[in-house]
């Protein structure tokens, strides 16, 4: 099965900050989904097949990537965007979830 | 709007089976998708446990081996989750899912004596 490692695991960025979250592959991966999780809530598809923003997603958020390498990127942080983010492959089943990465505001 | 939602026992004991039901709304679990167990263990890891399609074929993670069973019954709109043989790491929340998109809020399972 393709293992995905997310880094960093945990982060923290201040308002108006850009952070990167990335996604390595141990094998080539066509797409990579991504998704956000707030405490006691079920994970959300927030960037699906690489770089296409769910419904309702602030423009600020992006994705991209190919090959084994994918990263989710937010231009300016806001304090709404503190969760946890996990990317998922759907290349080939069975389908497999990163470490995720908690995002903190300062 | 399409919803989804588990239900089952939150308390199971060690060597038996769990078994989830996920009731579905606003979608007919024939007209298409996948529909998917997904568990989150403590600690947070995310794993994709398997699907029923909506032609009623099913693909499962190879990790649970034979433990694992997906049915439906379509007069319903359910899809049901078995796990046989349970041990203390099969503690987690389970949810399902409709393809990636649409999941349930989760229902906490708890493998104990």
């Amino acid at each position: 099965q393709i293992v995905l490692t997310q880094s960093p695991a945990i982060m923290s960025a201040s308002p108006g900050e850009k952070v990167t979250i990335t996604c390595s592959a141990s094998s080539s991966v066509s797409y990579m989904h991504w998704f956000q999780q707030k405490p006691g809530t079920s994970p959300k598809l927030w960037i699906y097949s690489t770089s296409n923003l769910a419904s309702g997603v602030p423009a600020r958020f992006s994705g991209s990537g190919s090959g084994t390498s994918y990263s989710l990127t937010i231009s300016r942080m806001e304090a709404e965007d503190a969760a946890t983010y996990y990317c998922q492959q759907r290349s080939s089943y069975p389908r497999t979830f990163g470490g995720g990465t908690k995002l903190e505001i300062k | 709007d399409v919803q989804l939602q588990e239900s089952g026992p939150g308390l199971v004991k060690p060597s038996q089976s769990l078994s989830l039901t996920c009731s579905v709304t606003g979608y007919s679990i024939t007209s298409g998708y996948y529909w998917n167990w997904i568990r989150q263990f403590p600690g947070n890891k995310l794993e994709w446990m398997g699907y029923i399609s909506y032609d009623g074929s099913n693909n499962y993670n190879p990790s649970l081996k034979n433990r694992i069973s997906i049915t439906r019954d379509t007069s319903k709109n359910q899809f049901f989750l078995k796990l046989n043989s349970v041990t203390t790491e099969d503690t987690a929340t389970y949810y399902c899912a409709r393809g990636e998109n649409y999941w349930g809020q989760g229902t906490l399972v708890t493998v104990s004596a």
